[in-house]
């Protein structure tokens, strides 16, 4: 079955401990994206990429970054946590930009000790 | 600044009867509605959308309504069945943003037997 996977479902890491979040898609769609969910809130576009273009949100902190080195795989990497990092990381794919659904992964839970 | 708000954040219907979700938004300019549902631990589950040039759109047990005028849309699902007791997640686009997603909160179902 086409899938988003996303590796590891649960990461635990230190208080300014860099850690990477993995996400890989078998359905060839141009358009990947992460969002953070923290508890009990709305899931919020951290960014995305159209095929090798990255799009940054305004408000994403400088202590997130992401890269995509092929069409199936998107990294989230987290410089520096803080305690306040901790939360879901869903990661989403969908062909194009316009009107298309976003298909979701399971989702990392971060923990930061 | 919540530009989608789902003000219901439970929801409990007996087994057979029908659900009615809703949302509001404030930003005129979405023009691509989605819900999505999402059960504990797992990632967002696409079920249905709607486009702003439609006001009605029906899959299977699912419907989405859409009032434009009022800026309200939502999901009524018949009939409710247990299986169907998660967490109901609206979400809204505009054309010209990457295919971003704005949240609702969410509103957790619950479908007695």
């Amino acid at each position: 079955d086409a899938m988003v996977i996303q590796n590891p479902r649960y990461q635990v890491t230190q208080f300014g401990k860099p850690v990477t979040l993995s996400c890989s898609q078998t359905l060839n769609h141009n358009v990947m994206y992460w969002y953070q969910q923290k508890s009990s809130q709305a899931p919020k576009l951290l960014f995305h990429y159209y095929d090798k273009d990255f799009n940054n949100e305004a408000d994403t902190p400088d202590n997130f970054q992401s890269r995509r080195p092929n069409t199936s795989f998107c990294f989230l990497d987290i410089r520096s946590p803080g305690l306040g990092d901790a939360a879901m990381y869903l990661c989403a794919t969908s062909r194009g930009s316009y009107q298309e659904t976003q298909y979701f992964g399971p989702g990392t839970r971060l923990l930061v000790l | 600044d919540q530009q989608v708000k789902q003000n219901s954040p439970s929801l409990s219907v007996q087994e057979g009867r029908i659900s009615i979700l809703n949302c509001d938004y404030t930003n005129s300019m979405f023009d691509y509605f989605l819900w999505y549902k999402k059960y504990p631990a797992e990632g967002p589950t696409f079920l249905i959308s709607i486009s702003s040039i439609k006001d009605k759109n029906e899959d299977g047990r699912f419907t989405v309504f859409l009032n434009k005028s009022a800026k309200h849309l939502s999901l009524h699902i018949v009939p409710s069945q247990p299986g169907d007791s998660a967490v109901y997640f609206c979400a809204a686009s505009v054309y010209n943003q990457g295919g971003k997603l704005i949240f609702g909160q969410g509103t957790e179902l619950s479908v007695k037997p």
